[in-house]
C-alpha cells in the first residue's frame, strides 16, 4: 500500500491564480480530511469528508472547496489563491467511527506559496 | 469555542533526562485524545486515548489521559537525540473532526 499521497510537493503562485491539491489513499478508508499548519499554530481543520458524496466544513474553510467523487480522492481547489494561504497542507485519512478505526494517517504535506 | 492548549510550547533538555509534555483541553463531544510527533514532515501516530486513568506505553514513551482535569501528559524517559521533534496533542471530535493544540518542540542535546 502506497498509504496517503499528495501532489505536489512544493507549488508557488500568484495571488488570484487557483489550483487543486491532490490527495489519494488506497486503504479504502471512508475519511478523509485536509489540515493547514502555520508555525505556531498546530494544525487546523479546512474540510473533511466521511465517505464518497459527503463533505463538511471545518475550521478554517473559507477560500476552499472540496469534493469527494470517490473513497480515494480527496482534492482541495483554492479558489482564488491569497497570500494568506501561505502554508503546508496535510491530507489525512482513517478507516472509519470507532476508538479503534479513529486513527488517521497522514499524507507527507504540500508546501504551497503564494506570493 | 473548542481548544487544546499544550505545555510547554518549547522544551530543551539534555540526553537522558525524562521530559513531561502537557494537553489540556476544552471540547465540546469529546471521543479521544492523540499524541502525534512530527518530525520533518508529516505527523506519526504514537497514542490514543479513550478511558480515564489507563496508561499506554510505547518503549520509552508513555501516556495516560484524565478527563476529570481535561488533560493528558506524554513522558518520555531517557530521552535521545532521535526524540527530538514536535510532538502535537489533538482532540478528536463526533465525526472525524480533529483539533490540534499548537505542538511542544523538543530538544534534546547530546
Amino acid at each position: 500500500n502506497a498509504g496517503v499521497t499528495q501532489t505536489p510537493k512544493f507549488q508557488v503562485l500568484k495571488t488570484g491564480q487557483s489550483m487543486t491539491l491532490q490527495c489519494a489513499q488506497d486503504m479504502n478508508h471512508e475519511y478523509m480530511s485536509w489540515y493547514r499548519q502555520d508555525p505556531g499554530m498546530g494544525l487546523r481543520l479546512i474540510h473533511y469528508s466521511v465517505g464518497a458524496g459527503i463533505t463538511d466544513q471545518g475550521e478554517v474553510p473559507n477560500g476552499y472547496n472540496v469534493s469527494r467523487s470517490t473513497t480515494e480522492d480527496f482534492p482541495l481547489r483554492l479558489l482564488s489563491a491569497a497570500p494568506s494561504q501561505t502554508s503546508v497542507y496535510f491530507c489525512a485519512s482513517s478507516e472509519g467511527q470507532g476508538f479503534r478505526t479513529d486513527t488517521q494517517y497522514f499524507g507527507p504535506g504540500t508546501r504551497l506559496t503564494v506570493l | 469555542e473548542d481548544k487544546v492548549v499544550q505545555s510547554p510550547l518549547s522544551l530543551v533538555v539534555h540526553e537522558g533526562d525524562t521530559v513531561t509534555l502537557n494537553c489540556s483541553y476544552e471540547v465540546t463531544n469529546f471521543r479521544s485524545l492523540l499524541w502525534y510527533k512530527q518530525e520533518k514532515k508529516a505527523p506519526t501516530f504514537l497514542f490514543m486515548l479513550t478511558s480515564s486513568g489507563i496508561e499506554k506505553k510505547s518503549g520509552r514513551l508513555s501516556s495516560i489521559l484524565d478527563k476529570k482535569e481535561l488533560s493528558s501528559i506524554l513522558n518520555i524517559t531517557a530521552t535521545q537525540t532521535g526524540d527530538s521533534a514536535i510532538y502535537l496533542c489533538a482532540v478528536l471530535q463526533g465525526a472525524q473532526k480533529l483539533v490540534f493544540g499548537q505542538g511542544t518542540r523538543l530538544t534534546i542535546n547530546p
